[in-house]
């Protein structure tokens, strides 16, 4: 069985600063895992995902995540915030030969003060 | 590629109440799944089609909610006897098959509020 927990629900930056969204996983078998942004009103659109090559995963817009075993660890950051980027943020989890469905944490609301 | 298609987008209706959404996936994606979603919460996994066969159901999927893709192309998820706890934001997903690792597409939703 997997799971996600995204640590704060809301969190609030200033544009040009550093976004750093926390996520930790518990998978019983080597992981997949997603990160996906939702707007308003709208579906789920890809950040990035990692599936075992390089640790360090590059995303769109600017966005990048880290997978680290040790810490069961896949941390979202982007080194200066744009007020666009202000959405909510899905982290996911999927495991091998378990059909692949994601298993999603409960989100962080991203909010950009000008 | 035309993206993942959901209809209605919003629908409105009196508890007790049928309803039934569609979805159009990504037409090479064999494998379609259904979330549910509510107010500050992530998607829940409901169910899982490889091609026409339904091959996993969440336990949250009660006996009021049946979903169908007849023909391996388009989806239909219908709720029987709607209750106020069927509100929510329902997402469709497909994906390529034989991808390992490979993200869901997810359409924009379809938004039940049952009064």
């Amino acid at each position: 069985a997997q799971s996600v927990t995204q640590l704060g629900s809301h969190v609030s930056v200033s544009e040009g600063a550093l976004v750093l969204l926390r996520c930790n996983y518990s998978s019983s078998v080597p992981p997949y895992l997603f990160w996906y942004v939702q707007y308003p009103n709208q579906g789920l659109q890809l950040l990035l995902k990692y599936t075992s090559a390089a640790t360090l995963v590059k995303g769109i817009n600017g966005f990048e995540a880290e997978f680290k075993k040790s810490e069961t660890s896949f941390h979202l950051t982007k080194p200066s915030a744009h007020m666009s980027d202000a959405a909510e943020y899905f982290c996911a989890v999927s495991g091998r030969g378990s059909n692949y469905k994601l298993t999603f944490g409960k989100g962080t609301l991203l909010t950009v003060n000008p | 590629d035309t993206g993942v298609s959901q209809n209605p987008r919003h629908k409105i209706t009196k508890r007790g109440q049928n309803v039934t959404f569609r979805c159009d996936p990504i037409s090479e994606h064999n494998r379609l799944y259904w979330y549910r979603q509510t107010l500050g919460q992530g998607p829940e996994f409901l169910t899982y089609f490889q091609n026409e066969a339904q091959l996993e159901k969440s336990r949250l999927l009660s006996d009021r909610f049946s979903a169908e893709r007849p023909k391996g192309s388009f989806s239909t998820l219908e709720i029987q006897r709607t209750e106020q706890g069927d509100s929510a934001m329902y997402l469709c997903a497909s994906r390529t098959p034989g991808t390992s690792g490979g993200e869901l597409f997810f359409g924009e939703g379809s938004r039940l509020t049952v009064l």
